[in-house]
């Protein structure tokens, strides 16, 4: 499967647990963007990275939200001491190359749940 | 504010009906993207748009991009039961980020 990879498809935590969630993009992509999904509610981006860069993280909450892509494996987007308002399907979506007319595409993201 | 709006927010029809779908913005846009998402799953590109008046036509499904490339339109002959989904237009900034609106969740019954 040469698709977006997300793992776990799901995720329960308890309130302020940590959660990491991965994100392994196309072979061949470099740049990787994480979205929100929040009940009854639009795909919001939050982060932008490419291989050991922040591009743009405007729309990602500036406390206990964080947000890596190194050198070698995944991306990952970590949420520190989780809450009830963090439950959502969270997913991934990657492109080859940075300029606004490449398309992206999504993993089949991971849903958490915090208890 | 880049503001968007996909209409209508719902639609259910019957098998073979037509539908067209809609997607406005305030803003101007090098490209705009369409998506369907089936519940559980993450969203399915299905076309790319850049040239202001392209039209793109996937099998039963046309796309337009307005001459301004401020809105687009989906049209959809002759619908099937697998046409159902939440179809979402995603303009893109030129930062690169997608702009999603509440998107159009359409049913097709048989």
């Amino acid at each position: 499967n040469a698709g977006v990879m997300q793992n776990p498809r799901h995720l329960v935590r308890r309130r302020g647990q940590e959660a990491r969630l991965r994100c392994s993009p196309m072979k061949g992509h470099s740049h990787v963007y994480w979205y929100r999904q929040l009940p009854e509610e639009g795909l919001k981006f939050m982060v932008y990275l490419q291989k050991e860069n922040i591009i743009d993280e405007s729309g990602m909450p500036k406390e206990r939200f964080s947000a890596e892509f190194p050198k070698e494996g995944p991306s990952i987007l970590r949420i520190q001491q989780v809450v009830r308002g963090d439950s959502a399907a969270y997913f991934c979506a990657s492109s080859p190359r940075s300029d606004s007319n490449q398309p992206q595409h999504f993993g089949d993201g991971t849903r958490l749940s915090i208890l | 504010t880049q503001l968007l709006e996909q209409s209508p927010q719902f639609l259910s029809i019957q098998e073979g009906e037509n539908l067209t779908v809609y997607c406005n913005s305030s803003s101007v846009f090098s490209s705009l993207q369409w998506y369907r998402q089936e519940p559980g799953e993450g969203p399915v590109l299905l076309v790319t748009v850049v040239t202001g008046g392209e039209v793109k036509k996937l099998k039963r499904l046309t796309f337009q991009f307005g001459d301004a490339r401020k809105d687009s339109s989906l049209h959809i002959t002759a619908a099937q039961t697998g046409d159902t989904g939440l179809y979402l237009c995603a303009p893109q900034s030129n930062t690169g980020k997608l702009i999603f609106g509440q998107g159009t969740t359409l049913q097709v019954k048989p």
